[in-house]
């Protein structure tokens, strides 16, 4: 059973495109996350919500707007894509404390 | 601000051989130590934990000491496997919502 899955695992778009990253977790945590991975490696949290309310907003462009439309899910739409926003996007959960379980990744290409 | 400092990569070793990735962090307070683990094309894996001063992580063979005196948190296997190739992150945690910040990962190849 997956944990924490992402839809598309690989997504290939043309400058100025809108797409969305959906994610899922069934493992009943109250707390989800998206990362963003670029080309270095180099891992930088963007958004967490608990419990479908927004807790931690980094300095992210306004073009990317997070959904949480109930504690399970927590989806990542981005307007206007650049070729900067190239990387790989993780989400992840946590429950309390604990440590926190990543979803496989999508792999975002922008043209 | 926090920061986690590692040692760059790539690592590369021979099966059997010692592993340590140090790991150095700058934070206020008291944080939380995390290693986690990234195989090729997949997600981050937890690797180990510890919560407080001189508490040891342990896990499939690694291991990591928190050590307030000297702000550290090296990643130890005392003999690597062609399986244990991947990039190793640390990270620290020390706010109630989990936010997690990381090095910059280093990437370990060990060869037959």
């Amino acid at each position: 059973d997956t944990a924490v899955s992402q839809t598309p695992k690989y997504l290939v778009t043309q400058m100025g495109n809108d797409k969305s990253i959906k994610c899922e977790q069934n493992l009943g945590h109250d707390t989800m996350y998206w990362y963003k991975q670029d080309s270095k490696k180099f891992l930088k949290i963007m958004f967490s919500y608990n419990n479908k309310e927004l807790i931690i907003n980094e300095t992210v462009p306004n073009r990317f707007s997070p959904k949480s439309p109930d504690k399970a899910h927590l989806n990542l739409h981005i307007n206007s894509l650049e070729l900067g926003d190239s990387a790989v996007y993780f989400c992840a959960s946590s429950q309390d404390l604990r440590g926190q379980f990543f979803g496989p990744g999508t792999r975002l290409t922008v043209l | 601000g926090n920061s986690v400092t590692q040692m760059e990569g790539p690592v590369t070793l021979s099966e059997e051989a010692f592993l340590t990735i140090n790991c150095t962090y700058t934070a206020t307070g008291y944080p939380s130590l995390f290693w986690y683990v990234q195989y090729p094309g997949e997600g981050l894996q937890l690797l180990l934990k510890a919560t407080k001063a001189d508490d040891k992580g342990s896990n499939k063979g690694f291991e990591a000491t928190y050590r307030k005196e000297t702000t550290s948190f090296h990643l130890e296997k005392g003999s690597v496997q062609v399986s244990d190739s991947a990039v190793y992150f640390c990270a620290l945690r020390d706010d109630s919502w989990g936010k997690l910040q990381f090095g910059a990962g280093t990437q370990v190849v060990v060869t037959p």
